[in-house]
């Protein structure tokens, strides 16, 4: 059973274009988080939603937007891709809550590699 | 204001220990470590906590000063398997949900 599952693995399209990522965890956590690995490994936070409701949102062109529609499923669409937005893009997941509730660890799914040409 | 790693990449044989430093300009929450391996997903290791002790997972440890507001990843008696990139995340205050990762440690592991 895959925990954090992402579509496509392989996403190759032409600038201009707009495109849309899939995200669903099946690990009843309810935050779910979006992260951008460029092709020097740095791997930085775009956007976290907790119980769909969107709490982190970080400096991303408005391009890119997060959708939740329940809190299973976190996609990202991005509108009039640039050459600037190839990367690996992954989706994971986390237990929030506070204290001792709160799980730390986040759960990543396998990724999706876009390519803008 | 990204965690500084070093060192940037390290390279030893099979059964060498390793050591890997993560420091923030910023009071730290937590510290959290994770490995990646080549074309894979970033898999979590530990993570350290203010005022908590000091982790372990197999023979990796680490440690948390939370003075110098850094964090240390030893692996120990290196196997194979440890070959990957090790990233750093910090969290500056609780139930932020907000990690800002390092830039990475690339870790060779030679027979």
């Amino acid at each position: 059973d895959t925990a954090v599952s992402q579509t496509p693995k392989y996403l190759v399209t032409q600038m201009g274009n707009d495109k849309s990522i899939k995200c669903e965890q099946n690990l009843g956590h309810d935050t779910m988080y979006w992260y951008k690995q460029d092709s020097k490994k740095f791997l930085k936070i775009m956007f976290s939603y907790n119980n769909k409701e969107l709490i982190i949102n970080e400096t991303v062109p408005n391009r890119f937007s997060p959708k939740s529609p329940d809190k299973a499923h976190l996609n990202l669409h991005i509108n009039s891709l640039e050459l600037g937005d190839s990367a690996v893009y992954f989706c994971a997941s986390s237990q929030d809550g506070t204290g001792i509730l709160r799980s730390y660890e986040q759960y990543f799914g396998p990724g999706t590699r876009l390519t803008v040409t | 204001q990204q965690p500084v790693q070093s060192p940037q990449a390290v390279i030893l044989r099979e059964g060498e220990d390793a050591v890997i430093n993560c420091s923030s300009s910023k009071a730290l929450y937590s510290v959290h470590w994770y490995r990646q391996k080549h074309g894979e997903a970033p898999v979590f290791l530990m993570i350290l906590l203010k005022g908590g002790e000091q982790m372990r997972h197999e023979k990796i440890s680490a440690s948390f000063n939370e003075k110098k507001q850094q964090s240390s990843l030893y692996l120990t008696a290196s196997q194979l398997s440890y070959s990957g990139t090790y990233f750093c995340g910090t969290e500056w205050r609780s139930s932020a949900s907000k990690i800002i990762f390092g830039s990475g440690t690339r870790l060779s592991i030679r027979p």
